[in-house]
């Protein structure tokens, strides 16, 4: 089964409102990382986010983890249109053997 | 600098031929690692490779094999292809490991018929 688990699948929203995106993970990481991806293109990195750290941003970004959760959000402020994509969650396993583990994704439609 | 290379963009193949996927990854980064993409399975990790050796490994069959070169360029190799093998294969690199941000290219879509 998938490590990261993103909610919810698909997201609709105005140009200018806010977008939060989550994600779920299963076992201890060491990072967890947030990605963009535009119909079927290569993956975008957007932010990576530590073990030890509850925030971060960047730009219009927001994103918080809660490790007792295991959990993250991602927040996209004022989106524009050009933020409609598919959003991944990413996270690594520690220990031996680890590898980067995708959610299934979030569409995100931002309607102009 | 250049970003990540995957050739070639598009291929089709037919059930039981094999195929080769070339990555070239940014210049000085070590680590490349692979993912296979699918509307069903979604982002699948394949293998990672650092310094021409597999160093972390998905839960792929034999089929599916990759080489990394001295000058950290890397393969995938996919032998006796099956239908369900059609997907996006996307590549990617870092400086040393998975555990800090991938650079990905756009991807070689296979087409198995």
């Amino acid at each position: 089964s998938q490590q990261g688990e993103e909610d919810p699948q698909a997201l609709s929203i105005q140009e200018g409102e806010n977008a939060t995106m989550n994600c779920s993970y299963k076992t201890s990481i060491n990072n967890l990382q947030w990605y963009r991806q535009n119909s079927g293109r290569g993956l975008v990195h957007l932010i990576l986010i530590r073990s030890n750290e509850r925030e971060k941003h960047s730009g219009r970004l927001r994103v918080t983890l809660d490790t007792s959760k295991k959990s993250s959000s991602l927040l996209i402020t004022a989106s524009r249109a050009a933020d409609t994509a598919s959003y991944f969650c990413a996270t690594d396993g520690s220990g031996a053997n680890s590898k980067l583990t995708f959610g299934k994704g979030i569409t995100l439609s931002v309607r102009p | 600098k250049a970003g990540v290379t995957q050739t070639p963009r598009y291929l089709i193949k037919t059930r039981g031929q094999q195929v080769t996927l070339s990555c070239s990854p940014i210049s000085g980064h070590r680590s490349v690692s692979w993912y296979q993409q699918t509307p069903g399975q979604g982002l699948q990790f394949l293998f990672e490779y650092f310094s021409e050796t597999q160093r972390n490994k998905g839960n792929f069959p034999g089929r599916f094999s990759g080489r990394q070169f001295s000058n950290s360029r890397s393969e995938m190799n996919v032998s006796t292809l099956e239908l369900g093998d059609s997907a996006l294969y996307l590549c990617a690199s870092s400086p040393r490991a998975l555990q800090e941000t991938q650079y990905f290219g756009p991807g070689t879509r296979l087409l198995v018929l």
